[in-house]
């Protein structure tokens, strides 16, 4: 079945550090790939998004390309910040067989910390 | 911004109390979904609605209920509380199948 697998932290960081979270997926068909991030004490917002291979979703500094080859869709930034601390969760989305109805797959979150 | 709300935000309750999460939406989204969030952060979808008067369970067996009465509103129900349902409880809706999902900021329930 469909399913997607990242990096397991927790991951620690020093702040201007460059920082890589690994997400890989497996899917039949073509899923639209997404990061998710999870601040102290709220719910889940969308990072950024990928809809197709080779497609690079980017926000706040952060990048990640849509790999088909490699079914993998990293999360990386340059440099982070101690507000960059959270919780970070790669998504699969893929329709269901009718088309009609997707279904969202979340990998299990990779808790960043980032110390001044 | 996303416009959904969640109340409320903490409780603590004994065993053997029936309570409700209210979850409401001011974007007029016709899908709504709970996820429970355990400990280690992993989600976990419970329930799920494509529109009024439309529920469905969701890939996490869960003692509790919805219902979906107006489209804005979707609220969870346990009949009667026990410590193993002690999470974090994560409302969200999306425009259509395929839109990125919206989250309430959770309630975080505590059942002693």
């Amino acid at each position: 079945g469909d399913s997607v697998t990242q990096m397991e932290g927790p991951v620690t960081l020093s702040e201007e550090a460059f920082l890589t979270i690994n997400c890989t997926y497996t899917a039949t068909g073509y899923p639209s790939l997404f990061w998710y991030v999870q601040y102290p004490g709220e719910g889940l917002q969308l990072l950024l998004k990928a809809t197709k291979a080779d497609d690079k979703g980017s926000n706040k500094g952060f990048e990640a390309t849509y790999r088909k080859e490699t079914t993998s869709f990293h999360l990386e930034k340059g440099s982070v910040q101690v507000s960059d601390s959270a919780v970070y969760f790669c998504a699969l989305l893929i329709p269901n067989s009718g088309g009609s109805n997707y279904k969202l797959t979340f990998g299990k979150g990779t808790l960043l910390t980032v110390n001044p | 911004e996303a416009d959904i709300y969640q109340t409320p935000r903490y409780l603590v309750i004994g065993t053997g109390k029936k309570i409700t999460l209210e979850c409401s939406q001011t974007m007029g989204h016709d899908k709504m979904y709970w996820y429970q969030q355990d400990p280690g952060m992993e989600l976990h979808l419970i329930h799920y609605s494509y529109g009024v008067n439309s529920t469905e369970k969701g890939d996490l067996s869960s003692e509790s209920t919805v219902s979906r009465i107006r489209t804005e509103h979707f609220p969870l129900t346990l009949e009667s509380a026990r410590p193993s349902h002690t999470s974090q409880y994560l409302c969200a809706s999306s425009a259509y199948s395929g839109s990125p999902l919206h989250f309430g900021n959770g309630t975080r329930l505590t059942v002693t």
